[in-house]
């Protein structure tokens, strides 16, 4: 059964700082991995995506790597600004076709200070 | 696009009441699913569907049903409710063959009393 950590639970950090989140993962024959935020009583929404044969993707102050074959993923943000607080989900993708098996860590909280 | 909508935003049920959590989402997404998230234990799937008339069980289906009778509609039936299912509910679709990203929906926050 795969298993999702994300350490730490919560990250407070200046603004204009960059920053690196973390996320580990049990089994390693996964299809893709995905990160996510979600503000506070919101749904959740996609950053990026990165397929198993990609060892990195990058969207603006965002960019997430993977390592496969050590169960980890980063998700680092540049330049952090106040509205990039949010909780940080990541959510590895089993390879079993037709399973829709997406498995979600807790998160990190991140706050960005003025 | 709308997107991902879901109703209603939340909801208040009394133990034994059957309600239905309503998910519609105009991407024409063959992949539908739906979560539900607590505190301290992330978001756990309870159903999905692989397309129209296709439904399987997610890790928690328990006291859930869910039927797909179109590509946009994957609503989520609570039997009878229990305390236990007091959650904030999620819907999502996903994008298969192409990016393959996931949407959600803002969720459904339910209390059971």
């Amino acid at each position: 059964k795969q298993e999702v950590t994300q350490i730490p639970a919560a990250l407070s950090v200046p603004e204009g700082e960059n920053l690196v989140l973390n996320c580990s993962f049990t089994d390693s024959a996964i299809y893709n991995l995905q990160w996510f935020r979600q503000d506070p009583g919101k749904g959740l929404t996609s950053l990026l995506l990165i397929q198993s044969s990609q060892r990195e993707q990058t969207s603006g102050r965002l960019n997430a790597s993977l390592d496969k074959s050590s169960g980890r993923s980063t998700l680092y943000i540049a330049a952090s600004q106040p509205g990039d607080s949010a909780t940080y989900l990541c959510a590895p993708r089993s390879n079993n076709f037709g399973n829709e098996k997406l498995t979600f860590g807790t998160g990190t909280r991140l706050t960005i200070i003025p | 696009n709308a997107g991902v909508t879901q109703t209603p935003k939340f909801q208040v049920l009394k133990t034994g009441q059957s309600m239905t959590l309503q998910c519609a989402q105009d991407m024409n997404h063959e992949y539908m699913s739906w979560y539900r998230q607590d505190p301290g234990m992330g978001l756990r799937l309870i159903h999905y569907s692989v397309g129209a008339g296709i439904t399987d069980q997610g890790e928690v289906p328990n006291g859930y049903n869910v039927s797909r009778s179109t590509t946009e509609d994957f609503p989520l039936r609570l039997l009878s409710a229990a305390p236990s299912q007091t959650s904030v509910y999620f819907c999502a679709s996903r994008d298969v063959g192409n990016t393959d990203t996931q949407y959600f929906g803002p969720g459904t926050r339910l209390t059971v009393l």
